[in-house]
């Protein structure tokens, strides 16, 4: 079946500094991919996709690349803001027939201090 | 656009109560699925909906779980009797296919 694999957390991280969210799947066919946010108190939000071999997704300053020689789709941003701090969800969604649901990864949650 | 809304935010019950969970998709999502998050095993799938309809209920843990779609505009899940290891958040999302899923803000379930 499919599955997400993300680093575990908790990652804490100065403001201004790099960030990198390492994501591996396991899927037959060609899934998409996502990334979602969770806010504290909040459900979880959309931040960017990928439907096909080497697109990158990217949002807010957000970006993650659709690696299928690797299976990955690591999440980096240049510059972390406090705002920043929230759990990350990689997600994949299959491409059989039926496949409409998303598996998550188990997220990882991302503190940026100032 | 609302949002995906659902009620309680909170609920707290005494074990063997019954427990019901609301959601309101977004209109026109054709799409509704159920999600439990803990602490321990994440977002687990429960069930999700198709044109009000239940496509797949493997995720649901055991007979004391149950979730009605009686129409377009609004979704139930049902655990009777209540546990305290049914104490989690539980997700409803909406979507339109191919779209990706909208969230609500969930109901934070504690079972004493």
């Amino acid at each position: 079946g499919n599955s997400v694999t993300q680093m575990e957390g908790p990652v804490t991280l100065s403001e201004e500094a790099f960030l990198t969210i390492n994501c591996t799947y396991t899927a037959t066919g060609y899934p998409s991919l996502f990334w979602y946010v969770q806010y504290p108190g909040e459900g979880l939000q959309l931040l960017l996709k990928a439907t096909k071999a080497d697109d990158k997704g990217s949002n807010k300053g957000f970006e993650a690349t659709y690696r299928k020689e690797t299976t990955s789709f690591h999440l980096e941003k240049g510059s972390v803001q406090v705002s920043d701090s929230a759990v990350y969800f990689c997600a994949l969604r299959g491409s059989g027939a039926g496949s409409y649901q998303l598996t998550f990864g188990k997220g990882t949650k991302l503190s940026v201090i100032p | 656009d609302a949002g995906v809304i659902q009620s309680p935010r909170h609920e707290v019950t005494e074990m063997g109560q019954e427990v019901t969970l609301r959601c309101k998709p977004i209109s026109g999502h054709d799409y509704l699925f159920w999600y439990r998050q803990t602490m321990m095993r994440g977002l687990e799938l429960l069930i999700y909906f198709n044109n009000n309809v239940p496509i797949d209920d493997s995720g649901m843990p055991e007979d004391r779980f149950s979730a009605k779609m009686p129409n377009a505009s609004f979704s139930t899940l049902k655990i009777q009797p209540s546990e305290p290891r049914d104490s989690a958040v539980y997700f409803c999302a909406s979507s339109l296919d191919p779209a990706p899923l909208h969230f609500g803000n969930g109901t934070r379930l504690t079972v004493t």
